[in-house]
């Protein structure tokens, strides 16, 4: 069963620039969760998605805004790119239940220069 | 709201020494609680989760037991190894309106270094 997979790996963009990223959940799970980590906040959660719908959302500015598709794969998006947007981005499937564990992806590492 | 607190960092252990990793938590209701692991360059993997009450998680000689009476998750294993030298995430996945959202709330982490 393949897992959860993220692309891609590594980016670097400018300041002001926009970013696409995206997660392909493992098949059967249509829970995709966003979280951002980062050394100073360690580990935020960013919004959830299940049936193409936004059902929780965490802290963030607006820049930071998702999808899901009808295929349960997602996509965030951040538009105006700041230095402090450099993270590890990373994304989380599940069952749509509290008792069942999220499966992670290895993470896109963003760099804004 | 939701909150997650571990113990401060990082824990540095002989091989086969005990590892204890503290977690507390506050939450409304009865949460999931987990622990996550985080090896350099990778995403989080789980390593145990206990979804109520007094219930045991283990996984890879790793235990943790769920005390709702001390809002405690703590982590331990008997003998730990090198191997073992990785980042240590304790969360939750609380209630909010009955249903899951799945939002984990996590503690800051715990960074292990096992010398041989």
């Amino acid at each position: 069963k393949a897992g959860v997979t993220q692309t891609p790996r590594y980016l670097i963009k400018t300041r002001g620039q926009q970013v696409t990223l995206s997660c392909s959940p493992i098949s059967g799970h249509r829970s995709v969760s966003w979280y951002q980590q980062t050394p100073g906040q360690g580990l935020q959660f960013l919004f959830e998605y299940f049936s193409e719908t936004q059902r929780n959302k965490g802290n963030f500015p607006g820049r930071f805004s998702g999808r899901q598709f009808s295929n349960s794969r997602s996509e965030m998006n951040v538009s105006t790119l700041e230095l402090g947007d450099s993270a590890l981005y990373l994304c989380a499937s599940s069952l749509p239940d509290r008792a069942t564990e999220a499966f992670f992806g290895q993470g896109t590492r963003l760099t804004v220069v | 709201g939701d909150s997650v607190t571990q113990m401060e960092g990082p824990v540095t252990l002989s091989e086969e020494a005990f590892l204890t990793i503290n977690c507390t938590y506050t939450a409304t209701g009865y949460p999931s609680l987990f622990w996550y692991v985080q090896y350099p360059g990778e995403g989080l993997q789980l390593l145990l989760k206990a979804t109520k009450a007094d219930d045991k998680g283990s996984n890879k000689g790793f235990e943790a037991t769920y005390r709702k009476e001390t809002t405690s998750f703590h982590l331990e294993k008997g003998s730990v190894q090198v191997s073992d030298s990785a980042v240590y995430f304790c969360a939750l996945n609380g209630i909010a309106g009955g249903t899951s959202y799945g939002k984990l709330t996590f503690g800051q982490g715990t960074i292990l270094t096992v010398h041989p």
